[in-house]
């Protein structure tokens, strides 16, 4: 099944402790995508990187680092967490990042931070 | 750089007809995407307008001008499901970045 599998999908943790999100793609994918969702802010893009080794800022990427060392996996690093981040991250790919893409989401990682 | 504009919430009757507004700007436009997003749930995406006009997809139809940097999405024989936030997103040379959704709820 064609799908966007991110892991933890909650997590609880304290301020200062670094967390790794992961997000894994089966579908051959050549654009990912972070995004995080806050109550009333829509969905803010983080990351994202249009093919293995090319990452780029999205529009709140203090705060969080990514990688993309594989075509099917893009993590998400917090290295320092603190209490803003608490929020609800959504990762997702698509065959590229323009034209009639149609971006697949994960289910969704649920964070918090004390 | 780009702006969207969305009404952030909306009320409509079950079995009637609703139409979310979205107006944008983008640099290097190619298309306008529209998903939907249950509460708890991940967005899932509806429709896709690469040309001005309208697109129509069961009960949900959406629509481009490209001149007027506008489109919309209409949603037709409104059920309780439909309950939902959608988000339009315009793709161009910029990868593809939402607002902040219309939130949609269907009452009896």
């Amino acid at each position: 099944e064609a799908q966007v599998t991110q892991n933890p999908r909650y997590l609880i943790t304290v301020t200062g402790k670094k967390l790794t999100v992961t997000c894994s793609q089966n579908m051959n994918h050549e654009y990912m995508s972070w995004y995080r969702q806050d109550p009333g802010l829509g969905l803010r893009q983080i990351y994202y990187s249009m093919n293995v080794e090319v990452t780029d800022k999205g529009d709140v990427p203090e705060g969080y680092k990514v990688s993309r060392k594989e075509k099917r996996n893009f993590p998400l690093i917090l290295e320092s967490p603190s209490p803003n981040q608490t929020s609800l991250y959504f990762c997702a790919s698509s065959y590229s990042a323009s034209g009639a893409n149609v971006l697949t989401f994960g289910a969704g990682s649920r964070l918090t931070v004390l | 750089g780009q702006s969207l504009e969305q009404p952030s919430e909306v009320t409509a009757v079950e079995g009637a007809i609703v139409q979310i507004n979205c107006t944008y700007q983008t640099s290097g436009f190619y298309g306008l995407s529209w998903y939907q997003q249950h509460d708890g749930g991940a967005p899932t995406f509806l429709s896709y307008n690469g040309l001005d006009g309208l697109e129509e997809t069961g009960r949900f139809s959406s629509f481009l001008s490209r001149s007027d940097s506008y489109g919309y999405l209409l949603l037709q024989e409104l059920q309780m499901k439909d309950s939902a936030s959608y988000f339009c997103a315009p793709s161009g040379n910029t990868p593809l970045v939402f607002g902040k959704g219309t939130r949609l709820s269907v009452i009896a």
